[in-house]
């Protein structure tokens, strides 16, 4: 079946660092994969979309990598700030009429001043 | 834009009880999906409708599950009869297609608690 692992474990990084997630998927073959940030007590929010055919995209302070073959994909937060702590949920998803979203268990990210 | 609206915020119920969870999706968003989300399991798709049609409802956990969007403005998730175990947040969500892509915009959620 499906899956999508990521960080299982909390990140703990200091303010100014990078931070660095990882997301691996497996019996899949996603036509792009996004990533979301959930606050405590709110729905995700939708960050960055990388297509299959694409290597890298940026926005801001954010960097996501795609690479199909070792079915993964990692997401940075460069100059990392306490406001970024959060966690950070990968979902790949399919092509055509397919409307479904895989979601990963999310990566707890804790940025400490 | 107000954004997905859900309704309850918040809903504790016995077991046994019927528990309607309520949504307004995004105006002029055709897709609408409902998720359950708990520790363990992190957000599970129930279901999602496109154009108020239901497409894909394998992830509806039992018969004691049912959905329904009556139009493109509202959509009901209801669960009769509730049980303990139904405790979870549960998300709806709206996307408009395009381009290939699904960006979902995700309302507040509903936290119920079946004791």
């Amino acid at each position: 079946s499906q899956k999508i692992e990521q960080n299982s474990e909390a990140l703990n990084i200091q303010e100014g660092k990078t931070a660095t997630l990882t997301c691996n998927y497996t019996n899949y073959s996603p036509a792009y994969l996004q990533w979301y940030r959930q606050d405590p007590g709110r729905g995700p929010v939708f960050l960055l979309l990388i297509r299959e055919n694409e290597k890298e995209k940026r926005k801001e302070r954010l960097k996501v990598t795609f690479d199909t073959t070792l079915k993964q994909s990692l997401f940075h937060i460069t100059a990392s700030q306490p406001a970024d702590s959060a966690t950070y949920l990968c979902a790949p998803g399919g092509a055509g009429n397919n409307r479904k979203l895989i979601w990963g268990l999310g990566t707890s990210l804790a940025v400490n001043p | 834009d107000a954004g997905v609206i859900q309704s309850p915020r918040h809903e504790v119920t016995e077991m046994g009880q019927e528990v309607t969870l309520r949504c307004k999706p995004i105006s002029g968003h055709n897709s609408l999906f409902w998720y359950r989300q708990t520790m363990m399991r992190g957000l599970e798709l129930l279901i999602y409708f496109n154009n108020n049609v239901p497409i894909d409802d394998s992830g509806m956990p039992e018969d004691r599950f049912s959905a329904k969007m009556p139009n493109a403005s509202f959509s009901t998730l209801k669960i009769q009869p509730s049980e303990p175990r139904d405790s979870a947040v549960y998300f709806c969500a709206s996307s408009l297609r395009t381009g290939g892509k699904d960006t979902q915009y995700f309302g507040p959620g509903t936290r119920l608690t079946v004791l």
